[in-house]
C-alpha cells in the first residue's frame, strides 16, 4: 500500500522556520520526482515547488510566493522528502500535502497544518 | 502566474450530467496537453480524476470525461452521484517560472 505522510507541522511565528518531513513508503520514492502543494483556508490548491530524482540531477524548482524562503531536499536513503520553510508570513497558514505530481501514478499525502501567526 | 479560472460553483441532480470549464492563457492550457483534473473531499488527499486532457487514470469511473479547446480544458461528470459532491480543481503545466497552476476550484453540489 502507498503511503504518504507528512509531519512537522504546527503554530510559528512571522519570520519564524519550521520543517516538514514526509515518509514515502510502498512505491519507489527514488526514483521519483516530488513535489509540494498547499491549500490556505478556504482557498484553492497551490503548487509549492518540486524536486527531480537524482538521475535527473535532483534539482529543485519553486513557485514565485515561496522562492527564496522555502527548501525541498528528499534522503532517498530514508524514503523522505523534507520542505524547509523560514521567514514564515502569516499568507504561508495552508495545509500542506506531499504527493508525486507531476509523475504517476500519482500519490498524495493527506497533509498538514502550518499556522502562522503572532 | 494567476491562477487558473473555474466557476465558483455548480450544480446537479442526481443521474444529470454537469460540465466544469478551466480558462487559462496560451501559456498554460492552450500550449500543453498537460491538463489534470482533481476530486477534493474536504479533509482528504486530492484524488487525480483525468490527466493529460482526457485519459482516466486505473480505477476512476468512466462517468468523467475531459477535453479541451484552445485555452479552456473542460470536466464532464455524467450520470451524477451523491458521492460526486467535492471540489474539483484543474491543473495545467505553465511556461512560467512556476511551474503548476492549478485553478481556482469548483464546488459541485448534487442537489
Amino acid at each position: 500500500e502507498v503511503q504518504l505522510v507528512e509531519s512537522g507541522g504546527g503554530l510559528v511565528k512571522p519570520g519564524g522556520s519550521l520543517r516538514l518531513s514526509c515518509a514515502a513508503s510502498g512505491f519507489s520514492f527514488s526514483n521519483g520526482w516530488m513535489s509540494w502543494v498547499r491549500q490556505a483556508p478556504g482557498k484553492g490548491l497551490e503548487w509549492v515547488g518540486r524536486i527531480k530524482n537524482k538521475a535527473d540531477g535532483g534539482t529543485t524548482d519553486y513557485a514565485a510566493p515561496v522562492k527564496g524562503r522555502f527548501t525541498i531536499s528528499r534522503d532517498d536513503s530514508k524514503n523522505r522528502l523534507y520542505l524547509q520553510m523560514n521567514s514564515l508570513k502569516t499568507e504561508d497558514t495552508a495545509v500542506y500535502y506531499c504527493t508525486t505530481v507531476p509523475q504517476r501514478p500519482e500519490y498524495w499525502g493527506q497533509g498538514i497544518l502550518v499556522t502562522v501567526s503572532s | 502566474q494567476s491562477a487558473l479560472t473555474q466557476p465558483a460553483s455548480v450544480s446537479g441532480s442526481p443521474g444529470q450530467s454537469i460540465t466544469i470549464s478551466c480558462t487559462g492563457t496560451s501559456s498554460d492550457v492552450g500550449r500543453y496537453n498537460y491538463v489534470s483534473w482533481y476530486q477534493h473531499h474536504p479533509g482528504k488527499a486530492p484524488k487525480l480524476i483525468i490527466y493529460e486532457v482526457s485519459n482516466r487514470p486505473s480505477g476512476v469511473s468512466n462517468r468523467f470525461s475531459g477535453s479541451k479547446s484552445g485555452n479552456t480544458a473542460s470536466l464532464t461528470i455524467s450520470g451524477l452521484q451523491a458521492e460526486d459532491e467535492a471540489d474539483y480543481y484543474c491543473r495545467s503545466d505553465t511556461s512560467s517560472s512556476t511551474l503548476y497552476v492549478f485553478g481556482t476550484g469548483t464546488k459541485l453540489t448534487v442537489l
